[in-house]
């Protein structure tokens, strides 16, 4: 089953912040988050290990909670260039099989207008 | 720098038309994988594979097949195409063994059929 994603689609102000959320009926080994711009093949932003973590990158960070399998992408002091889908992809823990797979959720659409 | 290279670009074929997608990668990753991305589902697993020789289902194989006879080049074959299969393709590596390594993706193909 794919993740499920939220919210769905959200309008920003250049300088405001936003959450993205994403989670998991299946026990999780990793979560990434990857950004796809219009007419663009997706690309990576980060990967989170454990549970607990928090991992940064430039203005974007994002936690993972292993218990809740439940990760979200924090954007803050959004810039123009954020704008684009939002994908969050798991891998399920290597005891529970299937760990090779990386299962996407259904994408944020974010828009950062001036 | 090649990275991930998909062949054709866009495609379009008459309902019932064979044809093969190629997906080329020059980083000699075990890892590659086939995805389908269609308007509010996201990213969809097709089939994987996980070394040469070697192919997997993943969520949405129906109407798919695939081929891994060489370690850098994964095949995704529509033997009669469906205008369901109307869609954007991915093509991803990623290295064997490492968990915690991103997927690279293709440039993508767009499909339409007619």
């Amino acid at each position: 089953q794919q993740p499920v994603q939220s919210p769905q689609a959200v309008i920003l102000r250049e300088g405001e912040d936003a959450v993205i959320n994403c989670s998991s009926s299946k026990a999780l080994y990793s979560v990434h988050w990857y950004r796809q711009k219009h007419g663009e093949a997706p690309v990576f932003l980060m990967i989170l290990l454990k549970g607990g973590e928090q991992k940064g990158h430039e203005k974007i960070s994002a936690s993972f909670n292993e218990k809740k399998q439940q990760s979200s992408l924090y954007l803050t002091a959004s810039q123009l260039s954020y704008s684009g889908t939002y994908f969050c992809g798991t891998r399920r823990s290597p005891a529970s099989g299937g760990y090779q797979k990386v299962t996407f959720g259904t994408g944020t659409k974010l828009q950062v207008i001036p | 720098n090649a990275g991930v290279t998909q062949t054709p670009k866009f495609r379009v074929l008459k309902t019932g038309q064979s044809m093969t997608l190629l997906c080329a990668q020059d980083m000699n990753h075990e890892y590659m994988y086939w995805y389908r991305q269609d308007p509010g589902m996201g990213l969809r697993l097709i089939h994987y594979s996980v070394g040469e020789g070697t192919t997997a289902k993943g969520e949405v194989p129906d109407g798919y097949n695939v081929s891994r006879l060489k370690k850098q080049n994964f095949l995704l074959g529509l033997e009669s195409a469906a205008p369901s299969q109307t869609s954007v393709y991915f093509c991803a590596s990623s290295p064997s063994g490492l968990l915690n390594s991103p997927l690279h993706f293709g440039n993508g193909t767009r499909l339409t059929v007619t």
